[in-house]
């Protein structure tokens, strides 16, 4: 069971916009945690996509996003395409003194 | 170009020890907050460790007091020692370092991952 709580599938046609969701708790989002979020494609290591909850690192395109408030984050993709079909994971801090992950999203692309 | 590789993952019997290691090239470790995280086959990523720029360390409850995480300066290399294993402890092990000096940083550069197969 993760700390983070994300729906196990999502899909979407080509072109599409799809959101994705990250729900936490008051000790690890709602406490303010920032929210990163990673694409894995099968048998690769996860390839960081979002950072500090709306920020995207350099050769990551600008169909993706990011969000925060309370304590829920998402990830939008806007203009699916087939590429981006992979598993999506987040990822925050606790006040337990610990990172914690969702359990991840597999993103189909229809 | 900035890379980790890890190794010595392999089978190991329940109870038994193992070493891993992670190579850095094109960053110094010793300067950056280094991570070993971990995920099962089918699951989400677990975090396990963190060595931090200072040196201090910190660990997931599931491990605290079987794994150790430690670094050799010379060699730029981050190590996690793991005794006592467990069949939950079979998973792919990558080590990981943080973006910048912050506890709840993202993690920029992954390794490759060692898989790391505990048999009963």
């Amino acid at each position: 069971q993760s700390v983070l709580t994300q729906p196990p599938s999502v899909s979407g046609a080509p072109g599409q916009r799809v959101t994705i969701s990250c729900t936490g708790s008051s000790s690890n989002i709602g406490a303010g945690y920032d929210v990163h979020w990673y694409q894995q494609l099968p048998g690769t290591a996860p390839k960081l996509f979002i950072y500090g909850n709306n920020n995207r690192p350099s050769g990551v395109p600008d169909r993706f996003s990011g969000s925060k408030s309370g304590t829920s984050a998402s990830l939008a993709i806007t203009g699916l395409q087939a590429e981006d079909e992979a598993d999506y994971y987040c990822q925050s801090y606790d006040s337990s003194l610990s990172v914690v992950f969702g359990g991840g999203t597999k993103l189909t692309v229809l | 170009e900035v890379q980790l590789v890890e190794s010595g993952g392999g089978l190991i019997q329940w109870g038994g020890s193992l070493r891993l290691s992670c190579a850095a090239s094109g960053f110094t470790v010793s300067s950056n907050y280094m991570s070993w995280v971990r995920q099962a086959p089918g699951k989400g990523p677990e975090w396990v460790s963190v060595i931090y720029s200072g040196g201090s360390t910190n660990y997931a409850d599931s491990v605290r007091g079987r794994f150790t995480i430690s670094r050799d300066n010379s060699e730029n290399t981050l190590y996690l020692q793991m005794g006592r294993l467990r069949a939950e402890d079979t998973a792919v092990y990558y080590c990981a370092r943080s973006r910048g000096p912050l506890y709840n940083d993202a993690f920029d550069i992954w390794g490759q991952g060692t898989m790391v197969t505990v048999s009963s």
